[in-house]
């Protein structure tokens, strides 16, 4: 597709469970993010994807998140025995790197989760 | 270590008014400065961005910038506020080191009443 696609767009779960949240990058992009953003917070930065360096995993808040990003494309976010504090709108972003680096990150519309 | 602090979570102001949202950073290497607008439901988008050329930006639907820094801020302006402007507007920095880690603001939420 043309922009980065997130889903699902809508998640209901219950305290406890294990949810996955997928992002599919702009085609080429070789950089990837994950932010989180709760209600009257800013976006808080989770994990960030960069070809095949090593992922910066320094703002994942706890061992239950993870994210893998399979042949430098598509990414998953996992969370492990959500809590009710999880509950938020987990963006992805893309974006080009290098000599063709305009610096500008390309958002997806965000998987809202709600975790009862 | 690098920051970003905006200031006023929210904004209103009247149609056709001027807009002014408030930003300032922490930065120790020359920045690269950002503002995104969020419309409600949706990803964010690139309003415009300073990467040490002029320090006057102009982005889109109307909006501009500008990078003073001895004030360590990037205030954005829009002369005459529009009611298709209420979003949530964020702006953010990064070291520009090739890793482009981004920081994001708490974000303003802009208001304009008719």
């Amino acid at each position: 597709g043309a922009g980065v696609s997130q889903s699902p767009s809508n998640k209901v779960t219950e305290k406890g469970k294990d949810v996955e949240l997928r992002c599919d990058p702009i085609s080429g992009h070789t950089a990837l993010y994950w932010y989180r953003q709760s209600l009257g917070q800013g976006l808080e930065f989770l994990i960030y994807f960069q070809g095949n360096s090593a992922p910066d995993k320094s703002g994942l808040p706890s061992d239950r998140f993870s994210a893998e990003r399979t042949g430098g494309s598509v990414s998953t976010l996992t969370i492990q025995r959500t809590q009710q504090e999880d509950s938020a709108v987990y963006l992805c972003a893309s974006s080009l790197t290098g000599t063709k680096n305009t610096g500008e990150l390309f958002f997806g519309e965000g998987s809202r989760l709600t975790v009862l | 270590a690098q920051s970003v602090t905006q200031l006023g979570s929210h904004v209103s102001v009247s149609e056709g008014a001027l807009v002014l949202l408030r930003c300032n950073y922490s930065s120790s290497v020359p920045p690269y400065l950002f503002w995104y607008v969020q419309y409600p439901n949706q990803g964010l988008q690139l309003l415009l961005k300073y990467t040490s050329a002029a320090t006057l930006v102009k982005g889109i639907n109307g909006f501009e910038a500008e990078f003073k820094k001895s004030e360590t801020s990037f205030h954005l302006t829009k002369p005459s506020a529009h009611m298709s402007d209420a979003a949530e507007y964020f702006c953010a920095v990064s070291d520009g080191s090739g890793t482009y880690k981004y920081i994001f603001g708490t974000g303003t939420r802009l208001k304009v009443l008719a």
